[in-house]
């Protein structure tokens, strides 16, 4: 039972560079989250798709956007980057409710560590 | 807004000793979920156990229990017989039913002497 998958596992850019983190779920799983978690403090949720569209947002601003595709996996786009958005992203997967599942267990993947120079 | 706060930034144990970390949330909802998080220096997020809010009885996974009081807004994790390897950081989380966001709180690191 494949898990939650993230690539790349490491990314470096410069300052006002974009940069594109994926996330395929876990196997069965239609949602997913992201997060961001800077150092030393605990993941803070950016948004969630579901169906091919964003549910809820957290408090970041348009530069962060993201999309699903018809498979479930996802992507987190970051634009015009900025040095405060070095960090730890982590996706997490669920089953909707809707599909049956206990949607409100997420399960992470191993994150994607973006350096910003 | 909801908030999650954990108070011990660390705690250490011995081997197979027991040990409690805190966690308190501030919600005025009636209805949600509470979570134990680890995350080791592999910094993967595991889930450890869950909570429903409207269930009175107190959830265990194996060596790990909670004490879940709704009234005083308290959910806090004992592990029990603690070995090498649940030394971690470990997050407490928040999610309203209705909702999808998971709600953090700062975490707390642990370690395990041998």
């Amino acid at each position: 039972d494949a898990g939650v998958t993230q690539s790349p596992t490491h990314l470096i850019k410069t300052r006002g560079q974009q940069v594109t983190l994926r996330c395929s779920p876990k196997s069965g799983h239609d949602t997913v989250s992201w997060y961001q978690q800077a150092l030393g403090q605990g993941p803070q949720f950016i948004f969630q798709y579901y169906e091919e569209e964003e549910r809820q947002r957290g408090n970041f601003p348009d530069r962060f956007s993201g999309h699903q595709f018809p498979n479930y996996s996802s992507e987190l786009n970051v634009n015009a980057l900025l040095l405060g958005d070095s960090a730890l992203y982590l996706c997490a997967s669920s089953l909707s409710y809707q599909r049956g599942g206990p949607g409100e267990t997420q399960y992470f993947g191993p994150g994607t560590r973006l350096l910003v120079l | 807004a909801q908030t999650v706060t954990q108070s011990q930034p660390e705690m250490s144990v011995q081997e197979a000793e027991t040990v409690t970390l805190s966690c308190t949330y501030d919600t005025s909802e009636s209805d949600y979920y509470l979570f134990w998080y680890k995350q080791p220096p592999s910094r993967q997020m595991i889930l450890v156990i869950r909570q429903e809010a409207y269930k009175q009885q107190n959830a265990t996974e194996n060596r790990f229990s909670v004490n879940f009081q709704k009234a005083a807004k308290s959910f806090s994790l004992k592990i029990s017989d603690s070995q090498l390897g649940d030394a971690a950081m470990y997050f407490c989380a928040y999610r309203l039913r209705s909702g999808s966001r998971l709600t953090f709180g700062e975490g707390t690191q642990l370690t395990v002497n041998p």
